[in-house]
């Protein structure tokens, strides 16, 4: 069983340029979440989808962030421009949302860094 | 809103010894209550999780964590640890009466294990 699935899984680029992460969730899941994890930060919850629809995007750090779910198998992070600070791994996870307490799965994330 | 804390950012461990994860939560509502575990450069997997029931809840690898709602605690402890234990566990919440809602993530607690 495949499981989420990101894209790439480094990528180093420069300062100024355009980054896009890219996500799979699991097959049938309908609840989709990105997060970023750094040393001085930990976990932190950028945006999260339910049935594609976008339900809290607070931990959005600012507009050069966005994120998009176009249909339920796919999912895109795109900064523009980014930036130093913006180095980071960024994790994709997905869940099958009925009822609560549902076990959310990771991908392998992304490992971004900006030069 | 909830907060998670966890108390000791690194537990230094000898093989075979026990070991116990501090993490204590904050919130105005009930929770469901969750330990990850993530091993160097991979993504985040699920230890276990309370949802109701017993307190004591038991996981993968010979782990278990004890809820204390009186203490707000949710404390993870493994009797006897091995060196491949060694990886950074993050403790993480959800509001009950909200389904397909995200994660609330500690800052996680690096447990290393030596011979």
């Amino acid at each position: 069983d495949a499981g989420v699935i990101q894209s790439p899984r480094h990528e180093v680029t420069e300062m100024g340029q355009e980054v896009t992460l890219r996500c799979k969730p699991i097959s049938g899941h309908n609840s989709l979440f990105w997060y970023r994890q750094t040393m001085m930060r930990g976990l932190e919850l950028l945006i999260y989808f339910n049935n594609n629809v976008p339900i809290d995007d607070s931990g959005m750090p600012e507009d050069r962030f966005s994120a998009k779910m176009p249909n339920a198998s796919f999912s895109t992070l795109k900064i523009q421009p980014s930036e130093p600070r913006d180095s980071a791994v960024y994790f994709c996870a997905s869940s099958f949302a009925q009822g609560t307490g549902n076990t959310i799965y990771f991908g392998e994330g992304s490992w971004l860094t900006v030069v | 809103a909830q907060s998670v804390t966890q108390l000791d950012s690194q537990v230094p461990v000898f093989e075979e010894a026990p070991v116990e994860l501090r993490c204590n939560y904050s919130s105005s509502v009930s929770v469901y209550l969750f330990w990850y575990v993530q091993y160097p450069n991979q993504g985040l997997q699920l230890l276990l999780k309370y949802l109701s029931g017993s307190t004591l809840v038991k996981g993968i690898n010979g782990f278990e964590a004890e809820f204390n709602k009186s203490q707000t605690s949710f404390h993870l402890r493994k009797p006897s640890v091995h060196i491949s234990d060694t990886a950074e566990y993050f403790c993480a919440v959800s509001p009950l009466s909200q389904a397909g809602t995200a994660l609330i993530f500690g800052k996680g607690t690096t447990l290393s294990v030596s011979s």
